[in-house]
């Protein structure tokens, strides 16, 4: 079973707008990280965020934690079309195991 | 190491045959981890080892189900007696040591189709 859901399942956009996709998890954790899966690919890590950290920044990521509501959000601004793929949400709850959400599919129409 | 390697890409086995997944992680990592990948969903933990420690094999979904890392650095999944619900793609991660918050570095899988 998964810890986390990703939402929306799919999102579809133009390029150069903006990209929310939110994160909820289960149990308490020590920290969440996002990943990027392209099309037949492995998962690339794109961020991670402390359990202490409430928001971090990585070049056009944007991710926010909120632990009291057991939910992270994954903003990518002025999307690509390279952006198109699924992500991912990843927690250790439980220290060896590292639980995924479902995903969110994202299209970036170019 | 370039990245955490992976072999075979793809592999078509009949129901009922053995199938045994490769995989290479990035030269130095302690840590390795095995998931699972249905279609359409997030990968599912099988398995994790600290070098040739096996320390959770509890995502394991059988005793079809077997891996090991005997030196410490190529780890093998192996699946006996194949069934149809086996068919996903097996990822491989590792870690440079696996204490929370380390990032893992994912090979490309192994789709394995089971017919």
């Amino acid at each position: 079973s998964q810890q986390g859901e990703e939402d929306p399942q799919a999102l579809s956009i133009q390029e150069g707008e903006n990209a929310t996709m939110n994160c909820s998890y289960k149990t308490s954790i020590n920290n969440l990280q996002w990943y990027r899966q392209n099309s037949g690919r492995g998962l690339v890590h794109l961020i991670l965020i402390r359990s202490n950290e409430r928001e971090k920044h990585s070049g056009r990521l944007r991710v926010t934690l909120d632990t009291s509501k057991k939910s992270s959000s994954l903003l990518i601004t002025a999307s690509r079309a390279a952006d198109t793929a699924s992500y991912f949400c990843a927690t250790d709850a439980t220290g060896n195991q590292f639980y995924f959400g479902t995903g969110t599919s994202l299209t970036v129409i170019p | 190491g370039a990245g955490v390697s992976q072999s075979p890409r793809y592999k078509v086995a009949k129901r009922g045959q053995d199938v045994a997944l490769r995989c290479d992680p990035i030269s130095g990592h302690v840590s390795l981890f095995w998931y699972q990948q249905a279609l359409g969903q997030g990968p599912e933990f099988l398995t994790y080892f600290q070098n040739e420690a096996q320390l959770d094999k509890s995502g394991l979904p059988s005793d079809r189900f077997f891996a090991e890392r005997p030196e410490g650095s190529v780890s093998t999944l192996k699946i006996q007696r194949t069934q149809q619900e086996d068919s996903a793609v097996y990822l491989c991660a590792s870690s440079l040591e696996w204490t929370r918050g380390e990032t893992q570095y994912f090979g490309p899988g192994t789709r394995l189709l089971v017919l």
